[in-house]
């Protein structure tokens, strides 16, 4: 199985702070994503990377930013956390060369107060 | 990527065939359908996918019409551990879109 490993996996931060989830791969797998997942609205996607240095926007990308300066790692910074932010937060990696196949993280849950 | 429907919800007993529907008929030519299912709270699991013909693997099977306009996803003996939000999806790029999915519930 790949691995993947996302810290923290669970934080609580005030509004205005600034916050960055970590997603570690194991393997040096190309295409990686964040999602975010919320009741009553699934799973939305919020960025991904297809690259060292190569990311693009998804579905809900407004007040997030990513970076991705090495293939095993791609972080989520949120610059000023807002409460409309908490929710969890799950990695994928893509396996193989089928982006459609993806393995998740087990998500890291945060809540902004 | 083509909009999915399918049903909120579904009982299944244990032991018996659990049969998923999804609609996709606006499906295109170069989209695939992924089924993904997602078990209490951890990240969703990949299950199959398909473009055409029909295909099995050793979780599940997977029907799509000639027209491609609707699938079913079968799982052969479900079990309790089956319990689970199952999504269906039409990809062709990147941006694999989670719709609200069938929350199945296998029962005793």
């Amino acid at each position: 199985d790949a691995g993947i490993t996302q810290s923290p996996r669970h934080k609580v931060t005030e509004t205005g702070t600034p916050v960055t989830l970590r997603c570690h791969q194991t393997e040096n797998h190309r295409y990686m994503y964040w999602y975010r997942q919320d009741p009553g609205h699934g799973l939305r996607l919020i960025h991904y990377s297809y690259g060292v240095k190569d990311t693009d926007k998804g579905e809900v990308s407004d007040g997030y930013s990513v970076s991705r300066s090495k293939t095993e790692d791609f972080l989520l910074t949120l610059e000023s956390a807002t409460s409309s932010q908490t929710s969890v937060y799950f990695c994928a990696i893509s396996l193989g060369g089928n982006t459609g196949e993806l393995f998740f993280g087990e998500g890291s849950r945060l809540t902004v107060l | 990527d083509a909009k999915t429907t399918q049903p909120t919800s579904m009982d299944c007993a244990e032991g018996r065939a659990a049969n998923l529907p999804c609609n996709h008929s606006t499906i295109s030519g170069n989209e695939y359908v992924y089924w993904y299912r997602q078990i209490h709270s951890q990240g969703p699991q990949y299950i199959i996918h398909g473009l055409k013909n029909n295909e099995t693997n050793e979780m599940a099977s997977l029907i799509i019409t000639e027209d491609r306009k609707s699938s079913t996803l079968i799982l052969p003996h479900a079990t309790l551990r089956d319990t689970a939000v199952y999504y269906c999806i039409a990809l062709n790029n990147n941006d694999m879109r989670f719709g609200a999915g069938t929350r199945l519930t296998v029962k005793p």
